[in-house]
């Protein structure tokens, strides 16, 4: 049982690049999410998905897209890279969306620099 | 609305001192209450939870109790360790949509 792995785990981008940022979890979760983490600020929801098909914007969803193909995987993409996007980016998966119940599980991060 | 206010950091303590981390929270309803732990280049780990008032969530020697009339969550530990030098967040859980929201952190430095 991996948890949440992510890829890459640093990324280095020039401004108006676009790149894929890797989610998967193994534990067959419902719920699925995007984190960004920048100094101060604690954790801000990018998108999340309730379920394969199924994805909505979070707080700061500007500049980013997403897809839930399948129930494992919920990869983000940066359209268009800008050095604000510099930051810590997390995935956390969760067994239900709707029982509150249920923890988040994390993966270990992806840390991007723009430059 | 949903939101958390910890305690701002950083917190500077040494070996076997008495920890509290303060978390406040404003909420619809009534949310489950987390704490996770970030180690230095990690993720971040469920540390404790409590999913209704006066419940007692603790793990590793840590503890915290579901206020729901004074609306806390304040993270406690009597014997602090040099390992549990970390950022501790605060965050709630709301039955709707599944987010979580998160308080800002608070950074534990613990000296030997």
């Amino acid at each position: 049982n991996a948890g949440v792995t992510q890829t890459p785990k640093f990324q280095v981008l020039k401004t108006g690049q676009s790149m894929t940022l890797q989610c998967a979890q193994d534990m067959n979760h419902e719920y699925m999410s995007w984190y960004r983490q920048d100094p101060g600020m604690g954790l801000r929801l990018i998108h999340y998905s309730v379920g394969a098909g199924i994805t909505d914007q979070g707080e700061v969803p500007n500049g980013y897209n997403v897809s839930r193909s399948t129930t494992e995987d919920f990869p983000l993409r940066l359209l268009s890279a800008a050095p604000s996007q510099t930051s810590v980016y997390f995935c956390a998966s969760s067994y239900s969306a709707s029982d509150r119940t249920y923890e988040q599980y994390f993966g270990p991060g992806t840390r991007l620099t723009v430059t | 609305g949903n939101s958390v206010t910890q305690m701002e950091g950083p917190v500077t303590l040494s070996e076997e001192a008495f920890l509290t981390i303060n978390c406040t929270y404003t909420a619809t309803g009534y949310p489950s209450l987390f704490w996770y732990v970030q180690y230095p280049g990690e993720g971040l780990q469920l540390l404790l939870k409590a999913t209704k008032a006066d419940d007692k969530g603790s793990n590793k020697g840590f503890e915290a109790t579901y206020r729901k009339e004074t609306t806390s969550f304040h993270l406690e530990k009597g014997s602090v360790q040099v390992s549990d030098s970390a950022v501790y967040f605060c965050a709630l859980k709301h039955s709707t949509l599944g987010r979580l929201y998160f308080g800002r952190g608070t950074q534990l430095t613990v000296w030997p």
